[in-house]
C-alpha cells in the first residue's frame, strides 16, 4: 500500500520569502510522486511530477521539488512567494501498475502575508 | 475549453433523494476516475474506467453508488437514497493511458440536507 504524509496542515509566509511544503511518502514499489494545487472554486491543477527520471523536478510558477529516496521525502519549494500562490497544496503518490489511482495527502493550506 | 468538465457544479438535495452527476473527460482519454473529497481532506479514490469497462471500485463506494461510462466517453455517478454523510465534492479525472498524468475537472459539490 502507498500513503503520503503532509507534515504541515497550514503554512504562512510573507510575500517574497521562500516557501517550503513538506511531504513524506510510503510505498512498497517505486512510485510516481506529484504535487497538485487547488485554488478556491477551481479544479486541481498539476504543479509538477516525479517519474523516476531527474530527482530535482521543476514545475509551473517557479515551484520545484526534490525526490529523496533515502529520506522518503518529496518537499515542495519556491524561492519567492507571490500572493497568487495562496491555495491548498496536495502531495500525491501513484503506483505505476494496476488501477494507478492517486493517493492524496491531507493537504497544506498556504497563506501569503502581504 | 478542452479540459475535463463536470455538471452540475453544485447540488443541494434532501436526504433520501437520488442524484446524478456527469463528467465529460478530455477527448480521447481512455481512463476516467472518480474521487470524493470531504472538508479538510484530500480526495479519495472511488472507481475507475478503462474505456467503457469499470475495472475497480473502492470500499468507499457503497451499494447506493453506481457509475457508468456507456460509450467510453462521458461518465455518470449516481447516488441513491442520499445520506448526510454523502455531502462532499465529487471529482472526476481523465488520463490518456497508463502512467500518464490525471487531469481533474472542477468538481460537483453535493450538500445533503
Amino acid at each position: 500500500a502507498q500513503s503520503v504524509t503532509q507534515l504541515d496542515s497550514h503554512v504562512s509566509v510573507s510575500e517574497g520569502t521562500p516557501v517550503l511544503l513538506r511531504c513524506n511518502y510510503s510505498s512498497s514499489y517505486s512510485p510516481s510522486l506529484f504535487w497538485y494545487v487547488q485554488h478556491p472554486n477551481k479544479g486541481l491543477q498539476l504543479l509538477l511530477k516525479y517519474t523516476s527520471a531527474a530527482t530535482l523536478v521543476k514545475g509551473i510558477n517557479g515551484f520545484e521539488a526534490e525526490f529523496k529516496k533515502s529520506e522518503t521525502s518529496f518537499h515542495l519549494t519556491k524561492p519567492s512567494a507571490h500572493m497568487s500562490d495562496a491555495a491548498e497544496y496536495f502531495c500525491v503518490v501513484r503506483i505505476n501498475f494496476g488501477n494507478e489511482k492517486l493517493t492524496f495527502g491531507t493537504g497544506t493550506r498556504l497563506t501569503i502575508i502581504p | 475549453d478542452t479540459g475535463v468538465s463536470q455538471n452540475p457544479r453544485h447540488k443541494i438535495t434532501k436526504r433520501g433523494q437520488n442524484v446524478t452527476f456527469r463528467c465529460d473527460p478530455i477527448s480521447e482519454h481512455n481512463r476516467l476516475y472518480w474521487y470524493r473529497q470531504t472538508l479538510g481532506q484530500g480526495p479519495e479514490f472511488l472507481t475507475y474506467f478503462q474505456n467503457e469497462a469499470q475495472l475497480e471500485k473502492s470500499r468507499l463506494l457503497s451499494d447506493r453508488f453506481s457509475a457508468e461510462r456507456p460509450k467510453g466517453s462521458f461518465s455518470t455517478l449516481e447516488i441513491q437514497r442520499t445520506e448526510q454523510g454523502d455531502s462532499a465534492m465529487y471529482l472526476c479525472a481523465s488520463t490518456l493511458g497508463s502512467q500518464e498524468t490525471q487531469y481533474f475537472g472542477p468538481g460537483t459539490r453535493l450538500l445533503v440536507l
